[in-house]
């Protein structure tokens, strides 16, 4: 079976810094394209970046808001997508959330993992 | 990018359809045949309904359909049941590996 798990979300103050990570299993992360995404408190979806297979030579793409700030990477061997975000802002607050691309699909999305929430705040 | 716009809200009965539209630009709904819809249940991850404008993955009932016209996609839904009260959105690819999202549409199955 396919899953996704985030882990790594919490409290932090602004200015700073937190990394993310995606356990996956039932597959290899490196043999599918991943998306980031969040969702703000009470707020709609929001695409933040993408990472291609390691087929594609993993690059990554990121949304505006995010560019400059988000970092993703992965570990093969670990089975481990990551989101490294720094200079984090009270707008960066929400529920992440990693997805692999759909089987039939690289512009889809799933599944999803049960996501992590971020807090960022004094 | 600018959101892609969706009703806030749409309703119906059990047993009824209803149609949710999303609505784009040239540069993301309309340039691409690369519409996808989520459904997200409170508290829960989205979970993809349609992919690439029209198809169902496995799993899904055929009760949800999609369609596109110009910068216009459509989620429909046919034979309304409450387990399909949710939050639903769009989102479409935009080139150069980025997606946009709609900003969700709340379903209320009366």
């Amino acid at each position: 079976e396919v899953q996704l798990v985030e882990s790594g979300g919490g409290l932090v103050q602004p200015g700073r810094s937190l990394r993310l990570s995606c356990t996956v299993s039932g597959f290899t992360v490196g043999d599918y394209a991943m998306g980031w995404f969040r969702q703000a408190p009470g707020k709609g979806l929001e695409w933040v970046g993408f990472i291609r297979s390691k087929a594609y030579g993993g690059a990554t793409e990121y949304a505006a808001s995010v560019k400059g700030r988000f970092t993703i990477s992965r570990d093969d061997s670990k089975s481990i997508a990551y989101l490294q975000m720094n200079s984090l802002t009270t707008e960066d607050t929400a529920v992440y959330y990693c997805a692999r691309r759909h089987i039939s699909s690289w512009v889809a999305f799933d599944p999803w993992g049960q996501g992590t929430l971020v807090t960022v705040s004094s | 990018q600018s959101a892609l716009t969706q009703p806030r809200s749409v309703s119906g009965s059990p047993g009824q359809s209803v149609t949710i539209s999303c609505t784009g630009t040239s540069s993301d709904v309309g340039g691409y045949n690369y519409v996808s819809w989520y459904q997200q249940h409170p508290g829960k991850a989205p979970k993809l309904m349609i992919y690439d404008v029209s198809k169902g993955p496995s799993g899904v009932a055929d009760r949800f359909s999609g369609s596109k016209s110009g910068n216009t996609a459509s989620l429909t839904i046919s034979g309304l049941q409450a387990e399909d009260e949710a939050d639903y959105y769009c989102c479409s690819y935009a080139g150069s590996y980025t997606w946009v999202f709609g900003g969700g549409t709340k379903l209320t199955v009366l």
